[in-house]
């Protein structure tokens, strides 16, 4: 039982560059999330999934598109990446009731955009 | 407007003291508050949650206290412990879709 998953750990960019992170639980959690942290500053909510087939924008959706491919995946895409994406992005994932619970996360992956 | 506020960016405190984090929010719609404790180089992990129709939580060494009128929780971990070293989030949510407003962290070093 892994968890959440994320890929890849690291990666470098290009301004311009596109790239997509990719997520994945085995907890059969019906929602998702994509968080970014910078330094100083706690997570931020990118976008999120409540159930397979929806998707919403959090707190600081714009440069970003996500895709949820089924229920154990969720994707997030940089079309044209910028410096100001350089961060680290962790995803997670809750059972999704609507009631109080518990978000999992993963281990996180490091961009840095040049 | 940062609804979730951790005004100490860093605490240091002796092996085997109480390490006191606090915690304070605006929205008074939250109803259900969250602890995560992070390592470098790894996800955040939960550590313990608190309901708001409760003003206390506990689980071993931690505990949450809430009190509501001054939209402020803390966590209190007795005894502290070397491993204890991380950054200590707190988190508070509300709605159907519980998204997460995490507060800025505030980094705990436990001196042996």
């Amino acid at each position: 039982n892994a968890g959440v998953t994320q890929t890849p750990k690291f990666q470098v960019l290009k301004t311009g560059q596109s790239m997509t992170l990719q997520c994945a639980q085995d907890m059969n959690h019906n929602s998702m999330y994509w968080y970014r942290q910078d330094p100083g500053m706690g997570l931020r909510l990118i976008y999120y999934s409540a159930s397979e087939g929806t998707t919403d924008k959090g707190e600081v959706p714009n440069g970003y598109n996500v895709s949820r491919l089924n229920k154990r995946e969720f994707s997030l895409r940089l079309e044209s990446a910028a410096p100001s994406q350089t961060s680290v992005y962790f995803c997670a994932s809750s059972e999704g009731t609507g009631a109080p619970e518990t978000q999992y996360f993963g281990p996180g992956t490091r961009l840095l955009v040049l | 407007d940062q609804q979730v506020k951790q005004n100490s960016p860093s605490l240091s405190v002796q092996e085997g003291r109480i390490s006191i984090l606090n915690c304070d929010y605006t929205n008074s719609m939250f109803d259900y508050f969250l602890w995560y404790k992070k390592y470098p180089a790894e996800g955040p992990t939960f550590l313990i949650s608190i309901s708001s129709i409760k003003d206390k939580n506990e689980d071993g060494r931690f505990t949450v206290f809430l009190n509501k009128s001054a939209k402020h929780l803390s966590l209190h971990i007795v005894p502290s412990q070397p491993g204890d070293s991380a950054v200590y989030f707190c988190a508070a949510t509300s709605g159907s879709a519980r998204q997460l407003t995490f507060g800025s962290g505030t980094q705990l070093t436990v001196l042996p």
